[in-house]
């Protein structure tokens, strides 16, 4: 079993629709989750952070965190275009991080 | 703020030659710099940490003589890819957290394509 498994897609999804990304892990030591977007050929973005469990929201973006069940996720509303890319969670217990594969999201206009 | 940069941000290189990959933290100190690599449709793996003034920590599967890491000053690190061969293609993205952070903060550059032909 991979550290971190995240749904590849790709997921294309009309503009205005919400999107739900997610990821499950395996290492109960993880403390802080991210969410990352990566547009191609770029460096990827922080969108969201969160420490331990809980939502968080900013924006468009709703990050949730259930370390019970090992299981993040990213909420867009009012998806739009420039919301396409590939999106990464990433982990970590306090030093290095793990990141998922990815998945590739596209908001059809 | 947190703005990271690298250069070059292409190389295309001879097999056999040695490429050197720079990275920079723009605006802040960091005391710890990350060095990844990305295939085409495939996530970050990381490759080495480093610390100012000290020697990188090679990742498992990663040949520390090939790819060598330096971080001479809080804002400079470099990686060069040693004998290169066509295999070494890839995306080549690092990172810097601030100095006393921890947790979440890493901040990325855009990345450096190496293709060696």
């Amino acid at each position: 079993q991979k550290e971190v498994e995240q749904d590849p897609g790709p997921l294309s999804v009309p503009e205005g629709a919400i999107v739900s990304l997610n990821c499950t892990y395996s290492n109960s030591a993880f403390q802080y989750f991210m969410w990352y977007r990566q547009y191609s050929r770029k460096g990827p973005e922080l969108l969201m952070y969160t420490y331990s469990s809980g939502n968080k929201e900013d924006g468009r973006f709703t990050a949730q965190v259930d370390k019970s069940s090992k299981y993040i996720s990213l909420f867009i509303r009012d998806s739009q275009p420039s919301d396409s890319a590939t999106y990464l969670c990433a982990m970590s217990a306090g030093q290095n991080f793990v990141f998922g594969p990815g998945t590739r999201l596209s908001v059809l206009p | 703020g947190a703005v990271v940069s690298q250069h070059p941000s292409r190389v295309i290189c001879k097999s056999g030659t040695s490429v050197k990959i720079e990275c920079r933290s723009l605006d802040f100190q960091a005391t710890t710099m990350f060095w990844y690599r990305q295939f085409p449709k495939q996530s970050l793996m990381l490759m080495a940490t480093s610390n100012e003034g000290s020697k990188a920590t090679y990742e498992q599967g990663v040949e520390k003589d090939k790819f060598l890491i330096n971080h001479a000053s809080l804002t400079l690190s470099t990686l060069t890819v040693t004998s290169a061969h066509p295999e070494d293609s890839s995306f080549y993205i690092c990172s810097a957290r601030p100095a006393g952070t921890g947790g979440y903060e890493q901040y990325f550059g855009p990345g450096t394509r190496l293709t060696v032909t």
